[in-house]
């Protein structure tokens, strides 16, 4: 069975600087990732996900994550991080098919003016 | 372009009732997902279905029961609703599987008390 690691509960970082989230996965075979954002009392957005190729994905609002298939691991990373950054980060992963996807326990990143 | 739509939004009931969540999806995407929410576990699946007619358990099925006779519609249902039940539910669907994203719907809030 698949599985996902989001070592940091919270991560606070000052407006400006760059930010990153961790993410690290186990998978049978080659894996599905991805990452979605969740503000108070919202549903998951989506941000990006990787399938295949490039090993750094750009999604939306400026994130992006890097595949290490060595390290296992899917980071989330902003070079500058604003205010409104502030929110509930999950990633996720499948072996394959969707029923499969297993997400991260989550990571409040908070963002300070 | 609604997308997901779920029904209602916040609910409170009482131990033993029957209660349902709809969702209602504007995509025509063939799969659609359960998920419920709680601090400390994530998501977790509770059913899925890849198409009308057809649905399957995914993780933390007991006390649920799904129907999807339409493809925008896959309401739950608690048959006899459990204060462990209290919880933020989740309607979700895809295009497809394999690498497909997973697109979510603003969330039923739901307590049993």
């Amino acid at each position: 069975a698949q599985s996902v690691a989001q070592p940091e509960d919270q991560v606070n970082v000052a407006e400006g600087n760059p930010l990153t989230v961790k993410c690290t996965y186990s998978v049978s075979g080659n894996p599905y990732l991805f990452w979605y954002v969740q503000y108070p009392n919202r549903g998951l957005q989506f941000l990006l996900k990787y399938i295949t190729g490039d090993n750094l994905v750009k999604g939306s609002y400026g994130f992006e994550a890097e595949f290490n298939k060595s390290q296992t691991s899917f980071h989330l990373k902003k070079p500058s991080a604003l205010v409104s950054d502030s929110a509930l980060y999950f990633c996720a992963v499948s072996p394959g098919s969707a029923r499969q996807l297993t997400f991260g326990s989550g990571t409040q990143l908070t963002v300070l003016p | 372009d609604a997308g997901i739509t779920q029904s209602p939004r916040y609910k409170i009931t009482e131990t033993g009732r029957q209660v349902t969540l709809m969702c209602h999806q504007t995509w025509s995407h063939s799969y659609m997902f359960w998920y419920r929410q709680d601090l400390g576990h994530g998501l977790r699946l509770i059913y899925y279905s890849a198409a009308a007619d057809i649905t399957d358990k995914g993780e933390v099925p007991d006390g649920y029961v799904v129907s999807r006779s339409k493809t925008e519609n896959f309401p739950l249902t608690l048959e006899s609703a459990t204060r462990s039940q209290t919880s933020v539910y989740f309607c979700a669907s895809s295009r497809g599987t394999d690498g497909n994203t997973i697109y979510f719907g603003e969330g039923s809030w739901l307590t049993v008390v």
